[in-house]
């Protein structure tokens, strides 16, 4: 079975830009979550969406968003990239929510 | 405000040895408890999980331990290999009647396992 797919795999953006991250869950998985990685700190939750609706929301300002399609598949954006919002981002498929499979993540960079 | 914690960055072991990484968290409402291993430029891979209901869990050399009275569960890797080399995030979430909550990871234990 095809685990978790994320692309692009790295990004580089200036302040002010927007980007577009995708996520392709495993076959038969749902929920998509997805999670910031910065240097020194934990994962930390975005947002998690089941059935094409927002099931669980971080605490994160409202330039990130996110949506999923019918076939699971889900994009998240961040708009008015800051430079603080450089990170790794990972998403995250399961059938049920405490059993995460994570994709390798997308690296972005903000200039 | 840190819900987990694991509050040892980095960890040396020597090959061979035991590996302990520690994990404390503050919401007593967390009944579930996960342990995710990461490479470098790879994502997070599960490695073992306890419920609440037990005290301890085992999968070949790793095993974890839950002290609810204390909050505090522990990853004991026994023995170590150079392979177990990895940031080891601890993380934990709680059953609503909608399901579980969203997963809270702590920051991480950097492990080195020197050959």
């Amino acid at each position: 079975k095809a685990g978790v797919t994320q692309t692009p795999r790295y990004l580089i953006k200036t302040r002010g830009q927007q980007v577009t991250l995708s996520c392709s869950p495993i076959s038969g998985h749902r929920s998509v979550s997805w999670y910031q990685q910065t240097p020194g700190q934990g994962l930390q939750f975005l947002f998690e969406y089941f059935s094409e609706t927002q099931r669980n929301k971080g605490n994160f300002p409202g330039r990130f968003s996110g949506r999923q399609f019918s076939n699971s598949r889900s994009e998240m954006n961040v708009s008015t990239l800051e430079l603080g919002d450089s990170a790794l981002y990972l998403c995250a498929s399961s059938l049920r929510l405490n059993e995460q499979f994570f994709g390798p993540g997308t690296r972005l960079t903000v200039l | 405000d840190q819900q987990v914690k694991q509050n040892s960055p980095s960890l040396s072991v020597q090959e061979g040895r035991i590996s302990i990484l520690n994990c404390d968290y503050t919401n007593s409402m967390f009944d579930y408890f996960l342990w995710y291993k990461k490479y470098p430029a790879e994502g997070p891979t599960f490695l073992i999980s306890i419920s609440s209901i037990k005290d301890k869990n085992e999968d070949g050399r790793f095993t974890v331990f839950l002290n609810k009275s204390a909050k505090h569960l522990s990853l004991h890797i026994v023995p170590s290999q150079p392979g177990d080399s990895a940031v080891y995030f601890c993380a934990a979430s709680f059953l609503l009647n909608s399901g579980n909550t969203p997963l809270v990871f702590g920051k991480g234990t950097r492990l080195s396992v020197i050959a």
